[in-house]
């Protein structure tokens, strides 16, 4: 089956532990990303990743870190994690087929998410 | 003004109405946009596409009005699973790089 998987899906943590969301995607996807939601903000990307090796920021990159080793797998890494990092996560990933306008976004399959709290 | 702006809602709409949500988007080069349907606690899934004046699918219709620079989504007879919050998204132009979410338009359909 075709999916996204994230972990952990919920974290309760304390400030300044070190933290890692792991998500991985099994669809031979180029592009990953990561998202915050929280309530009246609506979706923000953190980071986001082209292919192997190739990552960049996004709205809101501080306080987070990621990596992309292998294409499949995309962890969001929370250095000395704060509680304005209370969030629900969501990674996502998808194809980078075309290149015209039409075809340079392609749909975008999410994460079940990850309910992280900061206290 | 914000890069894309909706109605939050909630809208609640008896089994069977007609419903329409709005979206407005601020670059004016934007030449692609999607609606997104978000169930509660749960991960956005892909609904409809819209990149020139409109499409339909069933009984939901994307409209595009670049002029005003807006996007609308109607939804004909509305059943009970229509039920979710509605994302409105708008990618930067020629990428996948960037997307910018609206902040959602919550819909209940009551009995």
């Amino acid at each position: 089956e075709a999916q996204v998987t994230q972990n952990p899906r919920y974290l309760i943590t304390v400030t300044g532990k070190k933290l890692t969301v792991t998500c991985s995607q099994n669809m031979n996807h180029e592009y990953m990303s990561w998202y915050r939601q929280d309530p009246g903000l609506g979706l923000r990307q953190i980071y986001y990743s082209m292919n192997v090796e190739v990552t960049d920021k996004g709205d809101v990159p501080e306080g987070y870190k990621v990596s992309r080793k292998e294409k499949r797998n995309f962890p969001l890494i929370l250095e000395s994690p704060s509680p304005n990092q209370t969030s629900l996560y969501f990674c996502a990933s998808s194809s980078n087929r075309g290149s015209d306008f039409l075809s340079s976004y392609n749909e975008q399959f999410f994460g079940p998410g990850t309910r992280l709290t900061v206290l | 003004r914000k890069e894309v702006e909706q109605d939050p809602g909630p809208f609640n709409v008896p089994e069977g109405a007609t419903v329409a949500f709005n979206c407005t988007y601020s670059n004016s080069a934007s030449q692609s946009f999607f609606w997104y349907r978000q169930d509660c606690r749960k991960e956005p899934k892909l609904l409809m596409s819209v990149y020139s004046s409109g499409n339909e699918d069933g009984r939901f219709t994307a409209q595009l009005n670049r002029a005003s620079q807006y996007i609308s989504l109607l939804i004909r007879d509305s059943k009970l699973s229509d039920s979710a919050t509605y994302l409105c998204v708008v990618p930067y132009t020629g990428t996948a790089s960037k997307l910018t979410f609206g902040t959602g338009t919550r819909l209940q359909v009551t009995l």
